[in-house]
């Protein structure tokens, strides 16, 4: 089936530390995001890709890094710059590069908590 | 900039009552329309959608109509059921910033 996975989906880590999440579509899209949700403020774009060995930053990208090497893959890094770590972060992606549709395909989630 | 509000939540109805999530959008140009449920554990998924004013977006019961005269998108259903307990996102779309914007989401909690 084609969709969104998502990896892992719960994890834990230390202050201080990096962490990578995984997302990877077999939907063949040309756009990639993430986004983080936190409770009562919906989701904020943290970075996205429009095509492969290109990306923007979203609203929120401070402490976080992404790499868009393959059209699939869209790995989203949360460095131990990211000073409130702990939230539920989740991968869309699109059917074309601008996202005229608006209409976007999210993977279950990764929930990162920091100890 | 672009922004969505959404009523605050959580609204809890019986089953087969009706509902009614408003939302009001501030865009520049004319944006796109669209509702978001996001099941407990689970990513979103498009419920439903409208690209132009009057236009009215419609799936699993649920309705919404482009109002561009009060710059509103509410969703509404006249009968919830258990299942539809999940939280909604109201979002818009311009092709000037690329990208959606969300709402805070709404929680709906449907009881027998």
């Amino acid at each position: 089936d084609g969709g969104i996975t998502q990896s892992p989906k719960y994890l834990f880590r230390k202050e201080g530390q990096n962490v990578t999440l995984s997302c990877e579509q077999n939907l063949n899209h040309d756009a990639m995001y993430w986004y983080r949700q936190d409770p009562g403020q919906g989701l904020r774009l943290i970075y996205y890709s429009q095509i492969v060995n290109d990306f923007q930053k979203g609203d929120i990208a401070e402490g976080y890094s992404v790499s868009r090497e393959k059209k699939e893959s869209f790995p989203l890094t949360v460095t131990s710059a990211q000073k409130n770590p702990t939230a539920f972060y989740l991968c869309a992606s699109s059917i074309d590069g601008q996202g005229r549709t608006g209409e976007l395909f999210f993977g279950e989630g990764s929930r990162l908590t920091v100890l | 900039g672009d922004s969505v509000t959404q009523m605050e939540g959580p609204v809890t109805l019986s089953e087969e009552a009706f509902l009614t999530i408003n939302c009001t959008y501030t865009a520049t140009g004319y944006p796109s329309l669209f509702w978001y449920v996001q099941y407990p554990g689970e990513g979103l998924q498009l419920l439903l959608k409208a690209t132009k004013a009057d236009d009215k977006g419609s799936n699993k019961g649920f309705e919404a109509t482009y109002r561009k005269e009060t710059t509103s998108f509410h969703l509404e259903k006249g009968s919830v059921q258990v299942s539809d307990s999940a939280v909604y996102f109201c979002a818009l779309y311009t092709g000037t910033a690329s990208k959606l914007t969300f709402g805070t989401g709404t929680r709906l909690q449907v009881t027998l």
